[in-house]
Protein backbone atom coordinates (compact mmCIF):
# COMPACT_ATOMS: atom_id res chain seq x y z
CA UNK A 1 0.00 0.00 0.00
CA UNK A 2 0.87 3.63 0.20
CA UNK A 3 1.01 5.49 3.25
CA UNK A 4 2.86 7.86 5.38
CA UNK A 5 4.02 8.06 8.93
CA UNK A 6 4.64 11.16 10.89
CA UNK A 7 5.11 12.16 15.05
CA UNK A 8 1.76 13.20 15.92
CA UNK A 9 3.45 15.96 17.69
CA UNK A 10 6.59 17.77 18.32
CA UNK A 11 7.68 20.95 21.26
CA UNK A 12 10.21 23.19 20.45
CA UNK A 13 11.43 26.10 22.23
CA UNK A 14 11.43 29.98 19.73
CA UNK A 15 14.49 30.50 18.27
CA UNK A 16 15.50 26.51 18.29
CA UNK A 17 15.96 24.20 15.38
CA UNK A 18 13.52 20.90 14.86
CA UNK A 19 13.15 18.73 12.56
CA UNK A 20 10.27 16.64 11.57
CA UNK A 21 10.34 13.39 10.39
CA UNK A 22 7.78 11.10 7.90
CA UNK A 23 8.55 7.73 6.36
CA UNK A 24 6.86 6.08 3.80
CA UNK A 25 6.32 3.33 1.78
CA UNK A 26 8.32 2.81 -1.50
CA UNK A 27 6.26 1.01 -3.98
CA UNK A 28 5.62 3.28 -6.45
CA UNK A 29 6.87 6.79 -4.77
CA UNK A 30 8.43 9.24 -7.04
CA UNK A 31 8.63 12.59 -4.51
CA UNK A 32 8.04 14.37 -1.22
CA UNK A 33 6.42 17.78 -0.19
CA UNK A 34 5.54 19.35 2.19
CA UNK A 35 2.39 21.65 3.34
CA UNK A 36 2.40 23.57 6.54
CA UNK A 37 -1.45 24.22 7.76
CA UNK A 38 -2.23 27.24 10.16
CA UNK A 39 -5.44 26.21 12.86
CA UNK A 40 -8.79 27.31 10.85
CA UNK A 41 -6.19 27.54 7.78
CA UNK A 42 -5.70 25.78 4.17
CA UNK A 43 -2.66 23.95 3.55
CA UNK A 44 0.09 25.97 2.08
CA UNK A 45 3.01 24.48 -0.33
CA UNK A 46 6.63 24.66 1.47
CA UNK A 47 8.87 22.14 -0.53
CA UNK A 48 9.66 18.91 -2.63
CA UNK A 49 12.17 16.78 -2.91
CA UNK A 50 12.36 14.36 -5.93
CA UNK A 51 16.04 13.51 -5.71
CA UNK A 52 17.83 12.40 -2.49
CA UNK A 53 19.49 15.77 -0.72
CA UNK A 54 18.70 18.99 1.39
CA UNK A 55 16.77 21.51 -0.60
CA UNK A 56 16.85 24.84 1.35
CA UNK A 57 14.53 27.59 1.29
CA UNK A 58 15.23 30.57 4.30
CA UNK A 59 14.71 28.90 7.55
CA UNK A 60 12.95 26.09 6.16
CA UNK A 61 14.64 22.96 4.46
CA UNK A 62 13.63 19.55 3.16
CA UNK A 63 15.45 16.24 3.11
CA UNK A 64 14.71 12.91 1.06
CA UNK A 65 16.71 9.92 1.94
CA UNK A 66 14.96 7.51 -0.69
CA UNK A 67 17.55 4.22 0.50
CA UNK A 68 16.10 5.17 3.37
CA UNK A 69 12.03 5.81 2.65
CA UNK A 70 12.50 9.19 4.40
CA UNK A 71 12.55 12.65 4.50
CA UNK A 72 12.44 15.08 7.21
CA UNK A 73 11.49 18.61 7.67
CA UNK A 74 14.59 21.16 9.43
CA UNK A 75 12.93 24.86 10.29
CA UNK A 76 15.78 27.02 11.79
CA UNK A 77 15.44 29.93 14.15
CA UNK A 78 11.84 28.96 15.24
CA UNK A 79 9.12 31.56 15.58
CA UNK A 80 6.19 31.60 17.16
CA UNK A 81 4.26 32.12 13.72
CA UNK A 82 5.68 28.82 12.84
CA UNK A 83 3.12 27.25 14.96
CA UNK A 84 0.74 25.18 12.90
CA UNK A 85 0.78 21.52 11.58
CA UNK A 86 3.05 20.19 9.18
CA UNK A 87 2.05 17.42 6.60
CA UNK A 88 4.17 15.21 4.47
CA UNK A 89 2.99 14.33 1.32
CA UNK A 90 3.78 11.69 -1.66
CA UNK A 91 3.15 10.96 -5.27
CA UNK A 92 3.06 7.89 -6.64
CA UNK A 93 3.75 6.83 -10.06
CA UNK A 94 0.41 5.18 -10.41
CA UNK A 95 -1.58 7.84 -9.96
CA UNK A 96 -2.27 11.60 -9.98
CA UNK A 97 -2.90 11.73 -6.16
CA UNK A 98 -1.38 13.10 -3.25
CA UNK A 99 -0.77 10.62 -0.26
CA UNK A 100 -0.79 13.05 2.79
CA UNK A 101 0.55 11.60 6.30
CA UNK A 102 -1.63 12.62 9.54
CA UNK A 103 0.22 15.76 10.14
CA UNK A 104 2.71 16.58 13.08
CA UNK A 105 1.28 19.30 15.38
CA UNK A 106 4.55 21.94 16.57
CA UNK A 107 4.21 23.70 19.60
CA UNK A 108 6.72 26.41 20.28
CA UNK A 109 7.52 27.29 23.74
CA UNK A 110 8.94 31.31 24.54
CA UNK B 1 -4.81 36.47 -9.25
CA UNK B 2 -6.73 36.24 -6.41
CA UNK B 3 -5.74 32.64 -5.09
CA UNK B 4 -8.30 29.66 -5.07
CA UNK B 5 -12.17 30.91 -3.57
CA UNK B 6 -14.15 28.67 -2.36
CA UNK B 7 -18.04 29.05 -1.52
CA UNK B 8 -20.03 28.78 0.65
CA UNK B 9 -17.40 29.02 3.18
CA UNK B 10 -19.88 27.29 5.59
CA UNK B 11 -22.64 25.26 5.29
CA UNK B 12 -25.42 24.11 7.80
CA UNK B 13 -27.56 21.26 6.28
CA UNK B 14 -30.16 18.47 7.64
CA UNK B 15 -29.16 15.22 6.95
CA UNK B 16 -30.43 13.82 4.12
CA UNK B 17 -30.29 17.10 2.34
CA UNK B 18 -28.19 18.01 -1.43
CA UNK B 19 -25.77 19.79 -0.71
CA UNK B 20 -23.29 21.74 -3.64
CA UNK B 21 -19.92 23.64 -3.25
CA UNK B 22 -18.23 25.79 -5.69
CA UNK B 23 -14.41 25.73 -6.32
CA UNK B 24 -12.98 28.83 -8.31
CA UNK B 25 -9.29 27.52 -9.11
CA UNK B 26 -6.36 30.06 -9.99
CA UNK B 27 -6.81 30.85 -13.78
CA UNK B 28 -4.41 29.62 -15.20
CA UNK B 29 -4.52 26.59 -13.63
CA UNK B 30 -5.59 23.24 -15.70
CA UNK B 31 -5.45 20.81 -12.46
CA UNK B 32 -7.87 20.75 -10.18
CA UNK B 33 -8.32 18.49 -6.76
CA UNK B 34 -11.09 18.07 -4.18
CA UNK B 35 -9.87 17.19 -0.97
CA UNK B 36 -11.93 16.06 2.78
CA UNK B 37 -10.27 16.82 5.81
CA UNK B 38 -11.53 16.07 9.03
CA UNK B 39 -10.16 17.19 12.70
CA UNK B 40 -6.45 15.84 13.34
CA UNK B 41 -5.91 14.40 10.21
CA UNK B 42 -4.53 15.03 6.75
CA UNK B 43 -6.55 15.86 3.38
CA UNK B 44 -8.21 13.20 2.07
CA UNK B 45 -8.25 12.86 -1.77
CA UNK B 46 -11.31 12.79 -3.01
CA UNK B 47 -10.75 13.35 -7.49
CA UNK B 48 -8.97 14.70 -10.03
CA UNK B 49 -9.54 16.80 -12.87
CA UNK B 50 -7.20 18.12 -15.80
CA UNK B 51 -8.83 20.56 -17.72
CA UNK B 52 -12.47 19.37 -17.86
CA UNK B 53 -11.81 15.54 -17.56
CA UNK B 54 -11.96 13.98 -14.20
CA UNK B 55 -8.77 11.64 -14.41
CA UNK B 56 -9.22 10.02 -10.70
CA UNK B 57 -11.69 9.37 -7.91
CA UNK B 58 -10.88 8.04 -4.66
CA UNK B 59 -12.42 4.55 -4.50
CA UNK B 60 -13.20 5.14 -0.96
CA UNK B 61 -15.81 7.84 -2.51
CA UNK B 62 -19.70 6.61 -2.71
CA UNK B 63 -21.41 7.17 -5.01
CA UNK B 64 -23.22 10.47 -3.18
CA UNK B 65 -20.53 12.21 -4.26
CA UNK B 66 -20.14 13.84 -7.48
CA UNK B 67 -17.68 16.53 -9.26
CA UNK B 68 -17.66 18.58 -12.45
CA UNK B 69 -15.66 20.68 -14.02
CA UNK B 70 -17.45 21.59 -17.12
CA UNK B 71 -15.72 23.71 -18.74
CA UNK B 72 -12.51 23.25 -17.76
CA UNK B 73 -12.76 26.61 -15.38
CA UNK B 74 -14.49 26.31 -11.81
CA UNK B 75 -15.70 23.02 -10.59
CA UNK B 76 -18.30 21.86 -8.24
CA UNK B 77 -18.62 19.19 -5.50
CA UNK B 78 -22.42 17.67 -5.15
CA UNK B 79 -23.05 15.52 -1.89
CA UNK B 80 -26.12 13.81 -2.62
CA UNK B 81 -28.92 12.81 0.70
CA UNK B 82 -26.15 13.66 3.09
CA UNK B 83 -24.87 11.59 5.94
CA UNK B 84 -23.55 12.94 9.53
CA UNK B 85 -20.10 11.50 8.78
CA UNK B 86 -19.92 13.65 5.85
CA UNK B 87 -19.37 16.55 8.45
CA UNK B 88 -16.02 17.69 7.59
CA UNK B 89 -13.68 20.70 5.96
CA UNK B 90 -14.01 20.23 2.00
CA UNK B 91 -11.17 22.02 0.64
CA UNK B 92 -10.19 22.49 -3.30
CA UNK B 93 -6.67 22.77 -4.59
CA UNK B 94 -5.35 24.08 -7.98
CA UNK B 95 -1.80 23.76 -9.76
CA UNK B 96 -0.52 24.24 -13.05
CA UNK B 97 0.55 21.60 -15.17
CA UNK B 98 4.71 22.62 -15.11
CA UNK B 99 7.24 20.69 -13.17
CA UNK B 100 6.45 19.80 -9.81
CA UNK B 101 2.85 20.26 -11.05
CA UNK B 102 1.25 17.43 -9.00
CA UNK B 103 2.99 18.15 -5.47
CA UNK B 104 2.79 22.21 -5.64
CA UNK B 105 -0.78 22.68 -5.07
CA UNK B 106 -2.89 25.91 -4.31
CA UNK B 107 -5.64 25.42 -1.52
CA UNK B 108 -8.48 27.39 -1.22
CA UNK B 109 -10.26 28.26 2.75
CA UNK B 110 -12.24 25.28 2.47
CA UNK B 111 -15.78 24.64 3.08
CA UNK B 112 -16.90 23.67 6.58
CA UNK B 113 -20.11 21.44 6.28
CA UNK B 114 -21.75 20.85 9.33
CA UNK B 115 -24.78 17.91 9.10
CA UNK B 116 -26.80 17.55 11.56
Amino acid sequence: GQSLEQPSEVTAVEGAIVQINCTYQTSGFYGLSWYQQHDGGAPTFLSYNALDGLEETGRFSSFLSRSDSYGYLLLQELQMKDSASYFCAADFISNYQLIWGAGTKLIIKP
Amino acid sequence: DTGVSQNPRHKITKRGQNVTFRCDPISEHNRLYWYRQTLGQGPEFLTYFQNEAQLEKSRLLSDRFSAERPKGSFSTLEIQRTEQGDSAMYLCASSDTGTGGLNEQYFGPGTRLTVT
